[in-house]
Parts: structure tokens; C-alpha cells; sequence
């Protein structure tokens, strides 16, 4: 069964700083990986789509980077500012099951 | 364009009651998913459709939940009897053909409270 861990669940820093988040899986076989961001009340919002074989996808200041075989993604996002806090949610599109499966989110506060 | 239009944003009932949430897809989308979010479990997806047909129900958790797509354009998520345990932001999505393995647009959700 696929498993989708974020760490840390929580992240508070400083208007500027470079950050990564992290998301892990169990499962390789894994179609695509998506990063999310969710603002309190509202709906997601999809930032990055990585296919499987795509190592990387860049938007603006976000990087997002994929390592089937180790099961991991990171998302980096350079420069934060307090309009990047938010929820940020990984899910990967499973082969075995075509489905979303989504972590548990990692909630980021930009501090000005 | 409109995005995925969800109604009501906020449904407050009293268990035993039946609860209809609503969902209007991006015009042209070929795949509905409605999924469930709660702190406990995060998000899960209850049933998708693809072409109005209900491909995969298997996350619906018990015969109290019902979905139907009578057409490309609109989709409704039925919960009678409602229960306590049923509070939750529900979202749909939807997205273009070859569905979950493309990118899947989000709805801004129904909060709901059960009393």
C-alpha cells in the first residue's frame, strides 16, 4: 500500500531564506508526483506535476525534484516571502492503483 | 475560465439528515474525483468518474454515501443519513483525459459540520 510522508509537518522562517520541503513514498511505481498549495479555507491549488521519468520541474521561484528509485521528492522554494505561507501538499499518482495519494501536508509561515 | 465550482461552501446539518454537496467540473474536463479531508486522515479520494461513469468507488466509505454525474456538467455527492463523524471539507476535482495521471484541478470545497 502507498504510503506519502511530509516532513517537517510544521516550518516557521524568516521572510528571504531559501527552504525545502520534503515528501517520501513507498511505493515506486508511481505514474507522477504533484506538489500542492492549500491557503486555510480554500481549495488546492497545483504548483508542479513531475512525471515519472522527469527528474525536475521549475516554476518561478519554486524547484521541485523527483528520485523514484529512493522514493523521495523535495520542493524548493528560493527567496520565501510571507505570501508563501501555506500548506504545501505532495501526492503521487500510483501505477498500481491509479489514484492521488497524498501526504499530510507541511505547513510553512513566512515571517516578515 | 470559471474553475471547478463546488456548492454550498458551508453546509451545517443535524445528524440523521440528508445532505446533497454539488460540483460543476471545467467545461471540457473529461474526469470528476470527489475527495474527503479531515485532520485525522487526510485527503482520500471517494470516487471518481470518467465520461459520467463512476470508474472507481472504492474509497466511499459506506452505502450512506452515493455520487451520481447525470451529465458532463454537474455531479452531486450524497450522504443520507448523515453522521457526526461525516464532518469534513469535501473537494472536487477534475481533469482532462487520462485523468489522475494528468493534472487535476481543485474546487475551493464544502465545509461540513454535523451535529
Amino acid at each position: 500500500k502507498q504510503e506519502v510522508t511530509q516532513i517537517p509537518a510544521a516550518l516557521s522562517v524568516p521572510e528571504g531564506e531559501n527552504l525545502v520541503l520534503n515528501c517520501s513514498f513507498t511505493d515506486s511505481a508511481i505514474y507522477n508526483l504533484q506538489w500542492f498549495r492549500q491557503d486555510p479555507g480554500k481549495g488546492l491549488t497545483s504548483l508542479l506535476l513531475i512525471q515519472s521519468s522527469q527528474r525536475e520541474q521549475t516554476s518561478g521561484r519554486l524547484n521541485a525534484s523527483l528520485d523514484k528509485s529512493s522514493g523521495r521528492s523535495t520542493l524548493y522554494i528560493a527567496a520565501s516571502q510571507p505570501g508563501d505561507s501555506a500548506t504545501y501538499l505532495c501526492a503521487v499518482g500510483s501505477s498500481n492503483t491509479g489514484k492521488l495519494i497524498f501526504g499530510q501536508g507541511t505547513t510553512l509561515q513566512v515571517k516578515p | 475560465d470559471a474553475g471547478v465550482i463546488q456548492s454550498p461552501r458551508h453546509e451545517v446539518t443535524e445528524m440523521g439528515q440528508e445532505v446533497t454537496l454539488r460540483c460543476k467540473p471545467i467545461s471540457g474536463h473529461d474526469y470528476l474525483f470527489w475527495y474527503r479531508q479531515t485532520m485525522m486522515r487526510g485527503l482520500e479520494l471517494l470516487i471518481y468518474f470518467n465520461n459520467n461513469v463512476p470508474i472507481d468507488d472504492s474509497g466511499m466509505p459506506e452505502d450512506r454515501f452515493s455520487a451520481k454525474m447525470p451529465n458532463a456538467s454537474f455531479s452531486t455527492l450524497k450522504i443520507q443519513p448523515s453522521e457526526p463523524r461525516d464532518s469534513a471539507v469535501y473537494f472536487c476535482a477534475s481533469s482532462t483525459d487520462r485523468g489522475v495521471y494528468n493534472e487535476q484541478f481543485f474546487g475551493p470545497g464544502t465545509r461540513l459540520t454535523v451535529l
